[in-house]
């Protein structure tokens, strides 16, 4: 079965502009939770959907959004970004969070200039 | 990571054994997982316990004591592809919460 899919790879934007990023969950999944991996602060938790609800957000100012579609893909918008939103941005969907795990995507890397 | 702590890095020899400890703040825990990084790569899933005691995956096993908020990950007969980070990361409220990886280097 297909994996987690992000959308695009690699982006490079300039400070002030916005930027979507796009994530489809393995078929099934109902729960995309989504992450900013950076080398000084690891894997910070950014949001989960399930069901097209936002069910929890980390710590991450407003200019990080997201939401969730009816097939369960995902999107996450950052707004007036900023030298230090350069990161890796990953998705993962669950079935039920628990024994199954978390898949990942590959991620989006995002350079901020 | 919040309050989850494992080792930054560790050295270990081919075909040797190696644990890798992570301690958590055990408030809201909905399960441990174990999770391997390649470089540039995506995060894998290895492992989940939810219950105390010993899960067992072919090379690898984990370890989860509730009570202490202690977790360990059991790497045997170590192979150069394990060379690779190693996140710990409690299930709770807010999906995965990750500690900051133990960065695994295998040696010949």
């Amino acid at each position: 079965k297909a994996g987690v899919t992000q959308t695009p790879r690699y982006l490079i934007k300039t400070r002030g502009q916005q930027v979507t990023l796009s994530c489809s969950p393995i078929s099934g999944h109902r729960s995309v939770s989504w992450y900013q991996q950076t080398p000084g602060q690891g894997l910070q938790f950014l949001f989960e959907y399930f069901s097209e609800t936002q069910r929890n957000k980390g710590n991450f100012p407003g200019r990080f959004s997201g939401r969730q579609f009816s097939n369960s893909r995902s999107e996450m918008n950052v707004s007036t970004l900023e030298l230090g939103d350069s990161a890796l941005y990953l998705c993962a969907s669950s079935l039920d969070r628990g024994k199954n795990g978390y898949t990942f995507g590959s991620g989006t890397r995002l350079t901020v200039v | 990571g919040q309050n989850i702590d494992q080792p930054t890095e560790m050295t270990a020899t081919e075909g040797a054994i190696v644990q890798i400890n992570c301690t958590y703040q055990t408030s809201g825990f909905n399960g441990l997982f174990w999770y391997q990084q390649h470089a540039g790569e995506a995060p894998t899933f290895l492992s989940y316990n939810v219950l105390d005691g010993l899960e067992e995956k072919g090379r690898f096993s984990s370890f989860l004591s509730r009570s202490k908020g202690y977790s360990y990950l059991l790497l045997r007969e170590l192979q150069m592809k394990d060379s690779a980070s190693y996140f710990c990361a409690r299930g709770g409220r807010r999906a995965l919460t990750f500690g900051s990886g133990t960065r695994l280097q295998v040696q010949p």
